[in-house]
């Protein structure tokens, strides 16, 4: 059965503190895996979108990597608006519908 | 990109009543999808639906339960049947273009 984790569940950092969260998947014949970020209230919001392994994306704080096993987020001097929750989702097989994984809860103290 | 409108953004239901939910993309879409999310847990799939098709429901969800519409290539509506509290969750809609993008969601609440 096609699976996502990620880790940790809650992270707690000083500003400029970076780290970084991982997204473990077992799925057969991956499509994609994507990045999320939600806000309390809302609706995630795209983040990335990674296809193969080896395969690396940037957007202002955050990268995120992929390997033929888990994606990492990284997250380089982190600010306390970047506090949100970061979601994965995998596509995988002939299916076009996202798994998603249970996220981690990020929290970016000044 | 696509823009998603999804309302109501919130609702306080009596039991056993019924709640629709609609979702508008600024764009016309083959796929869009329906989640639910419980409190402080992450997306879980209802079901499909693409325009021309009848929806597909994932394990757990059925159609008398959770009825839904796909009339046109921008638009969908998610019904909510005969309410019980174990329904209070928020329920959001998603347009699939490549990359998937999410409506706002429906905080619903059943008393």
């Amino acid at each position: 059965e096609d699976q996502v984790t990620q880790s940790p569940e809650a992270l707690r950092l000083q500003e400029g503190e970076s780290s970084s969260l991982n997204c473990s998947y077992t799925v057969s014949g991956l499509r994609g895996l994507f990045w999320y970020r939600q806000d309390p209230g809302k609706g995630p919001e795209f983040l990335f979108t990674l296809y193969s392994a080896g395969e690396e994306k940037e957007k202002e704080r955050l990268k995120a990597t992929l390997t033929k096993k888990e994606s990492f987020l990284h997250i380089t001097a982190p600010k306390p608006e970047d506090s949100a929750t970061y979601l994965c989702a995998v596509q995988a097989g002939n299916t076009d519908k996202l798994i998603f994984g249970t996220g981690t809860r990020l929290q970016v103290f000044p | 990109s696509a823009v998603i409108s999804q309302k109501p953004s919130r609702d306080i239901c009596q039991r056993g009543t019924s709640l629709t939910i609609q979702c508008q993309v600024d764009s016309q879409v083959t796929m869009m999808f329906w989640y639910r999310q419980q409190p402080g847990q992450s997306l879980t799939l209802i079901a499909t639906a693409n325009q021309g098709s009848e929806a597909t429901y994932e394990s757990g969800f059925v159609i008398d339960k959770f009825p839904i519409s796909r009339p046109n290539l921008t638009f969908s509506t998610l019904t909510v049947s005969n309410m019980s509290p174990e329904d209070s969750s928020i329920y959001l809609c998603s347009a699939q273009t490549g990359e998937a993008f999410f409506g706002q969601g429906t905080r619903l609440t059943v008393v």
